[in-house]
C-alpha cells in the first residue's frame, strides 16, 4: 500500500527563522515525491518535486529513501509562506498520486 | 487561456437528489482525476481517467459515478445525495507527457442536508 504520513496538522513560527515540514512515506517501489501548497482563497498547486532538486520559493526537499522521508526546508520563513502543504507521492506511471493529510503553516510576523 | 474547471462551486442540496459535478479542462490532457478533500484528512483518490473511455476507481470507495466521453469532460454523478456526500470535491488533471504536475480546479463543495 502507499501511504503519505506529515505527523503534523498545524505549525507555527516566526518570520525569519527556519521552517521544517516533516513528511514520511511508505511504497512497494521507486516513487516520484512532491510538496503541493494551497495558499488561502487559492487553488492547490505544485511547489517542488524531488526529481528537479530546484529551489521554488526558497523551499527545498530532499527525498531520503533510507528513512523514506521528504521533508520540505527553508531557511527563513516568510508571512506569505503561510499556507496548506500537502506531501504527495505517485509510482513511475504517474497515473495515482497519494496525498498526506496536510500541514497548515502559520508564519507569525 | 488553459485551464481547468469546476461548477458548481457551492452546491446546497437535500438527501436523495441526484446532482452532476462537473469538470472541464482546456489543457489537452490525457489523464483527469477527482479527489475528495476533508479538512484535517488526506486528499482521497475517488476517480481517474487516462482518456476517452477509460475510467478507473480510486482507493476511496464512492458510490459515485464518472464519465469520460471527451477529453476535455470529466463529470462526477451522484444518483442519490446523502449527508455522508457533503465534502469538498477537487478535479485535477495531468499530462502523459509531465507526469508529477497536477493541475486543479477551484473545487466543487457540496452540502447535502
Amino acid at each position: 500500500a502507499q501511504r503519505v504520513t506529515q505527523p503534523e496538522k498545524l505549525l507555527s513560527v516566526f518570520k525569519g527563522a527556519p521552517v521544517e515540514l516533516k513528511c514520511n512515506y511508505s511504497y512497494s517501489g521507486s516513487p516520484e515525491l512532491f510538496w503541493y501548497v494551497q495558499y488561502s482563497r487559492q487553488r492547490l498547486q505544485l511547489l517542488l518535486r524531488h526529481i528537479s532538486r530546484e529551489s521554488i520559493k526558497g523551499f527545498t526537499a530532499d527525498l531520503n529513501k533510507g528513512e523514506t522521508s521528504f521533508h520540505l526546508k527553508k531557511p527563513f520563513a516568510q508571512e506569505e509562506d503561510s499556507a496548506m502543504y500537502y506531501c504527495a507521492l505517485s509510482g513511475r506511471t504517474g497515473n495515482q498520486f497519494y496525498f498526506g493529510t496536510g500541514t497548515s503553516l502559520t508564519v507569525i510576523p | 487561456e488553459a485551464d481547468i474547471y469546476q461548477t458548481p462551486r457551492y452546491l446546497v442540496i437535500g438527501t436523495g437528489k441526484k446532482i452532476t459535478l462537473e469538470c472541464s479542462q482546456t489543457m489537452g490532457h490525457d489523464k483527469m482525476y477527482w479527489y475528495q478533500q476533508d479538512p484535517g484528512m488526506e486528499l482521497h483518490l475517488i476517480h481517474y481517467s487516462y482518456g476517452v473511455n477509460s475510467t478507473e476507481k480510486g482507493d476511496l470507495s464512492s458510490e459515485s459515478t464518472v464519465s469520460r466521453i471527451r477529453t476535455e469532460h470529466f463529470p462526477l454523478t451522484l444518483e442519490s445525495a446523502r449527508p455522508s456526500h457533503t465534502s469538498q470535491y477537487l478535479c485535477a488533471s495531468s499530462s502523459r507527457l509531465n507526469t508529477g504536475e497536477l493541475f486543479f480546479g477551484e473545487g466543487s463543495r457540496l452540502t447535502v442536508l
